[in-house]
């Protein structure tokens, strides 16, 4: 059981917006700490996404999109495209544990 | 271009250890906190343990502390992972990622660079 939420799966045709959600307690993203998000292929390493919440790493397009609210963030991808198909994970840190804390990921699937 | 590449992994019996190494190329490897994630086969990302640069602070998940330890040479650019009283759910692949921004352990920060991974399999 991760200490971030997130849904195991969500899925959309190309061209639309979806989003990710990643719930987390008062002891993580609602203690205020940031939220960051990966991008992870089949049998690749992660890929930095989204970092503090809403930013983009240099090359990431900006379809993907962040956000954040009370003990919850989200991640927006716009205009889907084939190629976006992939797992995605977000991260904060946990003042409970006293250490990174990811989400279980989310199976995008580009119907 | 900023580079990390994991070595030492393989098949390893229960109760046993084994040492994992990350070598950090084309970034100024001191100037940053280093961590170790693991990934189970088909299971998500999860935390191990993070070092700052003069390995003063270093920090473990739960999971691992008492067995493993983290250790880095800067002269070497190298970060290690000495992994001992291996367990079979300590089987997964192992990532050595650099810190965002700064030099001490902060979990609250992002993981901006990732290496290839290498794999330990803990199986009589």
């Amino acid at each position: 059981q991760s200490v971030l939420t997130q849904p195991p799966s969500v899925s959309g045709a190309p061209g639309q917006r979806v989003t990710i959600s990643c719930t987390g307690s008062n002891s993580n993203i609602g203690e205020g700490y940031d939220v960051h998000w990966y991008q992870q292929f089949p049998g690749k390493a992660p890929k930095f996404l989204i970092y503090g919440n809403s930013n983009r790493p240099s090359g990431v397009p900006d379809r993907f999109s962040g956000s954040k609210s009370g003990t919850s963030a989200s991640l927006a991808i716009t205009g889907l495209q084939a190629e976006d198909e992939a797992d995605y994970y977000c991260q904060s840190y946990d003042s409970s544990l006293s250490g990174v804390v990811f989400g279980g990921g989310t199976k995008l699937t580009v119907l | 271009e900023v580079h990390l590449v994991e070595s030492g992994g393989g098949l390893v019996q229960p109760g046993r250890s084994l040492r994992l190494s990350c070598e950090g190329s084309g970034f100024t490897f001191d100037d940053f906190a280093m961590h170790w994630v693991r990934q189970a086969p088909g299971k998500g990302l999860e935390w191990v343990s993070g070092i700052g640069w003069n390995s003063i602070n270093i920090d473990y998940a739960d999971s691992v502390k008492g067995r493993f330890t983290t250790s880095r040479d800067n002269a070497k650019n190298s970060l290690y992972l000495q992994m001992n009283s291996l367990r079979p759910e300590d089987t997964a692949l192992y990532y050595c990622t650099k810190q965002t921004l700064g030099d001490e352990p902060q979990g609250y920060q992002g993981l901006d660079v990732w290496g290839q991974g290498t794999t330990v399999t803990v199986s009589s």
